[in-house]
């Protein structure tokens, strides 16, 4: 009954070497989300996207991009990974924009060599 | 912006006995306070939530209390079980896009 689904599972990428993370709803949501989560920390928002409204949050880095091309899928792009940004990616769904009843993707799990 | 804490961040408990894990949030205009499960290499769950105008919420062995005075919330588990083990993170959204995460709490329920 997946109905957010990331992929890969698991990434390994090298330092400096850009990486796509992909994320895709079967809920028809119009809010999707991706949040970093490092090792025994809290899940951070990046960014989100309301329809086609890409909202970044005011501190995350340039590194950090992501495409919305449509309602199903969402993309985070990370232009040149540093070992700081190996770590949890979630991407989540709503269906309105205030938060309530977050569906998230089982995440994947980012590795910078 | 928001800020929330979340304590303990383990916590080990005896099968049947009740685990109560709290969170405090610092923005008074949070309204809504969800808490997340997430059970080793699974996406993290919504077990229950509560909003700011309502003091508790109960399902089956799970208990939501809210305290807006004192800005702070807590998870109450009753009659803990192995199934119970996992990662729990509490939340607070001040009603917009944000939604600010505890660092959360390791649960492990002895048998």
């Amino acid at each position: 009954d997946a109905m957010v689904i990331q992929n890969p599972r698991y990434q390994v990428t090298q330092f400096g070497k850009p990486v796509t993370l992909s994320c895709s709803q079967t809920l028809n949501h119009n809010v999707m989300y991706w949040y970093q989560q490092k090792s025994s920390q809290a899940p951070k928002l990046l960014f989100h996207y309301y329809d086609k409204d890409f909202n970044n949050e005011a501190d995350t880095p340039d590194n950090f991009q992501s495409r919305r091309p449509n309602t199903s899928f969402c993309f985070l792009d990370i232009r040149s990974p540093g070992l700081g940004d190996a770590a949890m990616y979630l991407c989540a769904t709503s269906s309105d924009a205030t938060n309530e009843k977050l569906f998230f993707g089982s995440g994947t799990q980012l590795s910078v060599l | 912006g928001e800020n929330v804490e979340q304590h303990p961040s383990t916590l080990s408990v005896q099968e049947g006995d009740s685990a109560v894990i709290k969170c405090t949030y610092s923005d008074s205009a949070s309204n809504y306070f969800p808490w997340y499960k997430q059970e080793l290499g699974k996406r993290p769950q919504l077990i229950i939530d509560i909003r700011s105008n309502v003091g508790e919420k109960k399902d089956q062995r799970i208990a939501v209390t809210l305290n807006k005075t004192a800005k702070h919330f807590s998870l109450h588990i009753t009659e803990t079980q192995p199934e119970d083990s996992a990662v729990y993170f509490c939340a607070a959204s001040p009603n917009d896009y944000k939604l600010s995460f505890g660092a959360g709490t390791t649960v492990t329920v002895r048998a």
